[in-house]
């Protein structure tokens, strides 16, 4: 099976902009999770979606959110980017119920200038 | 709050020696479950090994076992014969029901010395 897939692999942006960033699950997963990484918080947690619906939240901005289509594939968005936004976003899938483990993607490493 | 420690930034492993990276977290569920996930330089964050609390016996996989201790609430991570390969971030996790997040330690960078 293909595993977890992110687009697109690097972005940069500017202050005040908005981002999409798309995650595609590996096959059969209904679960999608979202984290952000950086060198000083380290790995946070964003949101997960399952079934098209958001189901757990971390304790982000409400600039940050997300989606999640029928095919299950799904797309984070940051609107009014931040100097602080910059981080690697990764995305991990899972087939869905508690406790099944969770499979990352390569990340989509977000620069704002 | 569930957290997690890793109290090691960073190790240091000859070539075909055995290393281990410490983990401990703090909880008070009962069913949970840990985690050791290795990233690379490329960034992909990988599995490496999977730990069920309420299985007594440790997991392994090939090279790499762990060593849990509920009750002191440890997870170590025990490499053996090490490989340039394994040069890597390593991330403990872990996932409990009522979140279903995983929650890292803020990782272990190892380097595997020829």
């Amino acid at each position: 099976k293909a595993g977890v897939t992110q687009t697109p692999r690097y972005l940069i942006k500017t202050r005040g902009q908005q981002v999409t960033l798309s995650c595609s699950p590996i096959s059969g997963h209904r679960s999608v999770s979202w984290y952000q990484q950086t060198p000083g918080q380290g790995l946070q947690f964003l949101f997960e979606y399952f079934s098209e619906t958001q189901r757990n939240k971390g304790n982000f901005p409400g600039r940050f959110s997300g989606r999640q289509f029928s095919n299950s594939r799904s797309e984070m968005n940051v609107s009014t980017l931040e100097l602080g936004d910059s981080a690697l976003y990764l995305c991990a899938s899972s087939l869905g119920g508690f406790p099944d483990t969770q499979y990352f993607g390569p990340g989509t490493r977000l620069t704002v200038l | 709050a569930q957290t997690v420690t890793q109290s090691q930034p960073e190790m240091s492993v000859q070539e075909a020696e055995t290393v281990t990276l410490s983990c401990t977290y703090d909880t008070s569920e009962s069913d949970y479950y840990l985690f050791w996930y290795k990233q690379p330089p490329s960034r992909q964050m990988i599995l490496v090994i999977r730990q069920e609390a309420y299985k007594q016996q440790n997991a392994t996989e090939n090279r790499f076992s762990v060593n849990f201790q509920k009750a002191a609430k440890s997870f170590s991570l025990k490499i053996s014969d090490s490989q340039l390969g394994d040069a890597a971030m390593y991330f403990c996790a872990y996932l409990y029901g009522s979140q279903g997040n995983l929650i890292f330690g803020k990782g272990t960078k190892l380097s595997v010395k020829p």
